[in-house]
């Protein structure tokens, strides 16, 4: 697609179901990032992939959450065992390459609320 | 380590006057400094970046921003507020390897007509 798509745009769950965010970056695009954005909050770095690596996971908030990109593109960001404290809105973004000062392309974020 | 501390999280003014966006940031390494801007439902979309080149950056949609060095911020400015403008506004700093880029706490501008 000509942006980078994430699905869902809203999910609501009940607190200690697992939840699946998916992010599909910009065709070509090496570098891929995911990022929380809570209520009046800026965003908060979770974590970014070269390719399918993430050399740096220590963003990622609790052992609750986990990503993987498989082929180079898609992303996804699980979460399990729901806490209140999750909701928030995940942002994905891609760039072109990884370790450069490219522009980030944000996708429009999925939000999760967790009840 | 780096961050950025956004001064306001809340600026208001008319249409047609000065924007003034208040970035002060920190860093270990010699920054790479940017800003973005969120549109209600929309995605961040890049305003402008400094990477070591001209201390003065031009943007898009007459922005701007002036590294200072001696004052360690990067305020984002432009003469003349259009309604078009009003959104939330991001700086951000990153890692000396661009792996990371860690954002303020954001400003929402909101422009009166």
């Amino acid at each position: 697609g000509a942006g980078v798509s994430q699905s869902p745009s809203n999910k609501v769950t009940e607190k200690g179901k697992d939840v699946e965010l998916r992010c599909d970056p910009i065709s070509g695009h090496t570098a891929l990032y995911w990022y929380r954005q809570s209520l009046g909050q800026g965003l908060e770095f979770l974590i970014y992939f070269q390719g399918n690596s993430a050399p740096d996971k220590s963003g990622l908030p609790s052992d609750r959450f986990s990503a993987e990109r498989t082929g180079g593109s898609v992303s996804t960001l699980t979460i399990q065992r729901t806490q209140q404290e999750d909701s928030a809105v995940y942002l994905c973004a891609s760039s072109l390459l990884a370790g450069v000062a490219g522009e980030l392309f944000f996708g429009e974020g999925s939000r999760l609320t967790v009840l | 380590a780096q961050s950025v501390t956004q001064l306001d999280s809340h600026v208001s003014v008319s249409e047609g006057t000065p924007v003034l966006l208040r970035c002060n940031y920190s860093s270990s390494y010699s920054p790479s400094l940017f800003w973005y801007v969120q549109h209600p439902n929309k995605g961040l979309q890049l305003l402008l970046k400094y990477t070591s080149a001209a201390t003065l950056v031009k943007g898009i949609n007459g922005f701007e921003a002036e590294f200072k060095k001696s004052e360690t911020s990067f305020h984002l400015t432009k003469p003349s507020a259009h309604m078009s403008d009003a959104a939330e506004y991001f700086c951000v700093v990153s890692d000396p390897n661009f792996n990371k880029f860690y954002f303020g706490s954001g400003t929402k501008l909101n422009v009166k007509p």
